[in-house]
């Protein structure tokens, strides 16, 4: 299994939708989960971090399955201007580093 | 938004010069990154400081060296530029409290172009 592997997609969905994302991730000892989001041609911003517990940002969730080792994210209610790359990114193996899933592209259409 | 520049923004160079990429922080945090982004790879880390020239190498090191003299200045140097290296550079800082996974934020990135 890849270190961090998603679904590369297009996903391609019409405004108003709900969309889900997995990722799935090779370390069982990772502790640290986020997802990035990258807009075209701009740098990876922070879109969330992912607790053991699940959390929610609006219309954003992070779940994260430890027996699994998967993470995902659902959008909520869709909008144009979510349309974007989004990151799965975990821990390496040493704990020094953190890996970059090479990301799932989202496109909203009105 | 973390205070973090790169510079130059984008850059075109010709095999075999020394390129030297900057990334320079105003949020004082103590680990900086390196990454390249090209497609189909998604971001790979080149090498990263955990403090003033203390740094280690990341998953594409080979070719690429950097220094951090000071916090606030994190400098990537190809001594020798390859068009295998031509790709969008991103620098990235974490306040890093004892850990090297802290959440990351990253600069607008340096597209670099080797003939």
């Amino acid at each position: 299994r890849k270190e961090v592997e998603q679904d590369p997609g297009p996903f391609n969905v019409p405004e108003g939708a709900t969309v889900a994302f997995n990722c799935t991730y090779s370390n069982s000892a990772s502790q640290s989960f986020f997802w990035y989001r990258q807009d075209c041609r701009k740098e990876p911003k922070l879109l969330m971090s992912v607790y053991s517990s699940g959390n929610e940002d609006g219309r954003f969730t992070a779940q994260l399955n430890r027996a699994s080792q998967y993470i995902s994210l659902l959008i909520r209610d869709s909008k144009l201007s979510d349309s974007a790359t989004y990151l799965c990114v975990v821990n390496n193996q040493a704990g020094t580093a953190l890996i970059f899933g090479k990301g799932t592209t989202l496109s909203v259409s009105s | 938004d973390a205070g973090i520049t790169q510079s130059p923004r984008h850059k075109v160079t010709e095999t075999g010069t020394p390129v030297t990429l900057r990334c320079h922080q105003t949020e004082n945090h103590r680990y900086m990154y390196w990454y390249r982004q090209d497609p189909g790879h998604g971001l790979r880390l080149i090498h990263y400081s955990y403090g003033v020239k203390d740094t280690d190498k990341g998953e594409v090191s080979d070719g690429y060296s950097v220094s951090r003299s000071k916090t606030e200045d994190f400098l990537l140097t190809l001594e020798s530029a390859t068009s295998s290296q031509t790709s969008v550079y991103f620098c990235a800082i974490s306040e890093g409290v004892g850990r090297a996974t802290d959440t990351q934020y990253f600069g607008p990135g340096t597209r670099l172009t080797v003939l």
